[in-house]
């Protein structure tokens, strides 16, 4: 069964670092790889997802993730952070060759420091 | 156009009673997701719809779980003699098919005194 880790509980960055939030993911087969973001009291929002073609893929407010096959993982990234970049954030895998379940990791919290 | 709807938004119920959430998707999807969020933890799944297939069912943490979707469309989750740790924010999701993006609704917040 196709599983997501999101190691780090809370991801505390000054505003204008670089941040990264990390995801490795367990699937069989080839991943369709997503990354969801949840703002306080608001509904999950889609931010970008890989399924295939270049390894870097850019989404939506600046973010963008980076697929490494190797390494299992797919770590969110963006270059200058925003105190508005204070959020949840959900990895999420399907296998839409098996099952195509949406599973989901248990989110990390991003903090943008001022 | 209209995006996934759920109702109601809030739910407080007491220990014991039963009850239904609702979930509209966005017309025409045929994948319908089913999760839930307690405070502190992540995205867990509960069921999936596809089309005519029948349901993945694997999340349902017991069988006082149940859900249906009628026509393809509507789905309602069912729980029954509700707990105190069925509280949570109950998501529905709906994607227009395999391999597509999901799209959120709002969540219904269920809180079991």
């Amino acid at each position: 069964a196709q599983s997501v880790a999101q190691p780090e509980d809370q991801v505390n960055v000054a505003e204008g670092n670089p941040l990264t939030v990390k995801c490795t993911y367990s699937v069989s087969g080839n991943p369709y790889l997503f990354w969801y973001v949840q703002y306080p009291n608001r509904g999950l929002q889609f931010l970008l997802k890989y399924i295939t073609g270049d390894n870097l893929v850019k989404g939506s407010y600046g973010f963008e993730a980076e697929f490494n096959k190797s390494q299992t993982s797919f770590h969110l990234k963006k270059p200058s952070a925003l105190v508005s970049d204070s959020a949840l954030y959900f990895c999420a895998v399907r296998a839409p060759e098996r099952d195509d379940k949406i599973i989901f990791g248990k989110g990390t919290r991003l903090h943008i420091l001022p | 156009g209209a995006g996934v709807s759920q109702s109601p938004s809030n739910k407080v119920t007491e220990k014991g009673k039963d009850v239904e959430l609702r979930c509209d998707p966005i017309s025409g999807h045929t994948a319908l997701y089913w999760y839930r969020q307690s405070l502190g933890q992540g995205l867990e799944f509960l069921i999936y719809f596809q089309g005519n297939s029948a349901p993945d069912k694997s999340g349902l943490p017991s069988d006082r779980f149940s859900a249906e979707r009628t026509g393809g469309s509507v789905s309602t989750l069912t729980i029954q003699r509700t707990q105190q740790e069925d509280s949570a924010v109950y998501l529905c999701a709906s994607s227009p098919g395999p391999g597509k993006d999901g799209y959120f609704g709002p969540g219904t917040r269920l809180l079991v005194l």
